[in-house]
């Protein structure tokens, strides 16, 4: 098993230009969510899904959008990007029998110039 | 006040240490608290889990929880060189069926020297 798996690792993207962040688990999960991470603000949750077909916002959802493609796929959307967005993004899933566990994926690391 | 309040350090220990790092929160309705640990440049991975108050040990590493006072703890005993990395507290009130919102702390760094 892969785990939960996103691409990709690193991305440098100027101003205005969008990018999608991909995300998938072979975990059969329902849960996954996205966050990012900044130096000093810890772990912030952007956007999640509770099960296939459903996503709500979480603490900081503005400048990004979400897709639940599948059970196994969760996509993050900059449509435009700005520097304020320079972050780390870690996509997470749970569902398995401790429901509260979140497994984390390495990351991406996105610099927008 | 943030919901949860962790210490950043960074905090540098000898090998063979005994570590302890702390949350403190505010939400009452916390039932169930996780620490999680991030080596650089990775994911974070669970470390501990426990449910309610009480202690939970597992190998070199004990959890403890105690809700009155809304603090949780972890001790890490002989602390060892590949115990450095960040040691972020995790919160959850849910249960049940639906999504599990994790509310994190920012994170303590942790170094042990040989």
């Amino acid at each position: 098993n892969a785990g939960v798996t996103q691409t990709p690792k690193f991305q440098v993207l100027k101003t205005g230009q969008s990018m999608t962040l991909q995300c998938a688990q072979d975990m059969n999960h329902n849960s996954m969510y996205w966050y990012r991470q900044d130096p000093g603000m810890g772990l912030r949750l952007i956007y999640y899904s509770a099960s296939e077909g459903t996503t709500d916002k979480g603490e900081v959802p503005n400048g990004y959008n979400v897709s639940r493609l599948n059970k196994r796929e969760f996509s993050l959307r900059l449509e435009s990007a700005a520097p304020s967005q320079t972050s780390v993004y870690f996509c997470a899933s749970t569902g398995g029998l401790l429901n509260n566990e979140q497994f984390f994926g390495p990351g991406t690391r996105l610099t927008v110039l | 006040q943030k919901e949860v309040e962790q210490d950043p350090g960074p905090l540098s220990v000898p090998e063979g240490a005994i570590v302890s790092l702390n949350c403190t929160y505010s939400n009452s309705a916390f039932q169930y608290f996780m620490w999680y640990r991030q080596y650089s440049r990775k994911g974070p991975e669970l470390l501990m889990y426990t449910y309610s108050s009480g202690n939970k040990e597992d190998g070199r590493f004990t959890a403890q929880v105690d809700k009155s006072s809304k603090y949780i703890s972890l001790f890490i005993r002989d602390s060892q060189p590949s115990d450095s990395a960040t040691y972020l507290c995790a919160m959850s009130a849910g249960s049940g069926a639906g999504s599990y919102q994790l509310t994190f702390g920012k994170g303590t760094k942790l170094s042990v020297i040989p």
